[in-house]
Formats: structure tokens, sequence, C-alpha cells
């Protein structure tokens, strides 16, 4: 596709159940971001996926989020338990890693609200 | 540990007005410097790109300057139009292709 596309656009859910988040990234980029952005706050880093090597996990907050990425396409990410503080607009980017820089480009984002 | 901090909070201009935004950092051994907007319901734009031997970038009325070894970087807007009005972000990379810091960003509105 033309750019990084995100499902569901928005998403609300009971306290204590799980959600899953889908990111498409642009074709042929190899690395994959997963940011959070809370109300009032700036971007928060969640994950890395770079190719086939071990993620990046350290800005996951805790051990309720999980995220996968199959080869260098689409990646999910998993919230288990879902807390009121999960609250946020999840942002995923990608980008090529070419000689153009490691410019990153944003999704549309998903909108989670947690009752 | 990196942190970013952007100020002002938030801008309100006449149009046609020339501004700054302004970007400062912590940690000076960044690999590059991004400047992105983002508007309400969207996702980010990416605005310049610095790399960190780099000076400044230019993109139409939009010129980024880096000052790597004090820790800043600005943006400058020139004749400042509605269209303009979002918030606008600064990030940096601390290693090629990694993961950016933000800082909370600056909202801009531009008054006709």
């Amino acid at each position: 596709g033309a750019g990084v596309s995100q499902s569901p656009s928005n998403k609300v859910t009971e306290k204590g159940k799980d959600v899953e988040l889908r990111c498409d990234p642009i074709s042929g980029h190899t690395a994959l971001y997963w940011y959070r952005q809370r109300l009032g706050q700036g971007l928060e880093f969640l994950i890395y996926f770079q190719g086939n090597s071990a993620p990046d996990k350290s800005g996951l907050p805790s051990d309720r989020f999980s995220a996968e990425r199959t080869g260098e396409s689409v990646s999910t990410l998993t919230i288990q338990r879902t807390q009121q503080e999960d609250s946020a607009v999840y942002l995923c980017a990608s980008s090529s890693q070419g000689t153009s820089g490691t410019v990153q480009f944003f999704g549309p984002g998903t909108r989670l609200t947690v009752l | 540990k990196q942190e970013v901090t952007q100020i002002p909070a938030a801008l309100s201009v006449p149009e046609g007005e020339n501004l700054v935004l302004n970007c400062s950092f912590t940690d000076s051994a960044i690999y590059n410097l991004q400047w992105f907007r983002q508007d309400p319901g969207k996702g980010l734009t990416s605005l310049l790109l610095i790399q960190s031997s780099q000076r400044e970038q230019t993109s139409g009325r939009l010129n980024a300057s880096l000052d790597k070894s004090s820790g800043r970087s600005t943006l400058y807007i020139a004749a400042s139009q509605p269209g303009d009005s979002a918030t606008y972000l600064c990030a940096v990379s601390m290693e090629y292709g990694n993961k950016l810091v933000f800082g909370a960003g600056t909202i801009l509105r531009v008054k006709s």
C-alpha cells in the first residue's frame, strides 16, 4: 500500500479484556515500531522490529503487552487484561533503513479506550 | 536517559508571521533528529530529518537547524499560514534505525 495502515481505527473495550491491534507497514520496509500516546502526553516507544533480529522490547510497560511480526510484514500488538491506564492512541511506524536515512513513516493510529 | 523538551508548549500567531519552535535534548550523542507535524486524529508526518553531522535542512518554508554540541534544534517556519496549524514534534534517535525519543510537542495555531 501507499502508507502504513492500522486497524481498527478505534477500539472500545472493558477492563480486563484482551485486545489486538494490527499494523501493516509500507511494503519493503524492514523496520517496524510501535509507540503509545496517552492524552496530553508525548509519544512513548514500546517495541522495535528489525528484519530477523530479536526485537527491542525495552519500552513495553508490563508483561501484559506483547507484539509479534511475521517476517517483514504485518505486526500485531496484544494487550492482555486491559487496564484503564492503557487508554491511548497506539501508533505504528515503519522505515526502510536505507541510504535515504531512517525516516519513520507513521500510520494513523488506533485509539484504544478501556472502560 | 535521553530527555527531549520543546518550548513553547503552545503558540498562537497571526497569518504571515515568521516563527521559531525550539527543541532541546539532554544527551548530545544523537544519531539524528526529526521534526514531525501531527494533525488531530491523524498520524505523524515527517517534515525534516537532520543527521548528526549536518547543521540544517530546508524544505519549502521550513528550515530546521541542529546544534548538537549544545543539545538544541530549532524549526523555523516562514510566512505562516492557517494550514500550518498543528502540533509539531521533535524527536531524536540515538542509534541508526533505532527508536525515537519524542518531546511533548508545540501546539501551533495560525490565525487568519
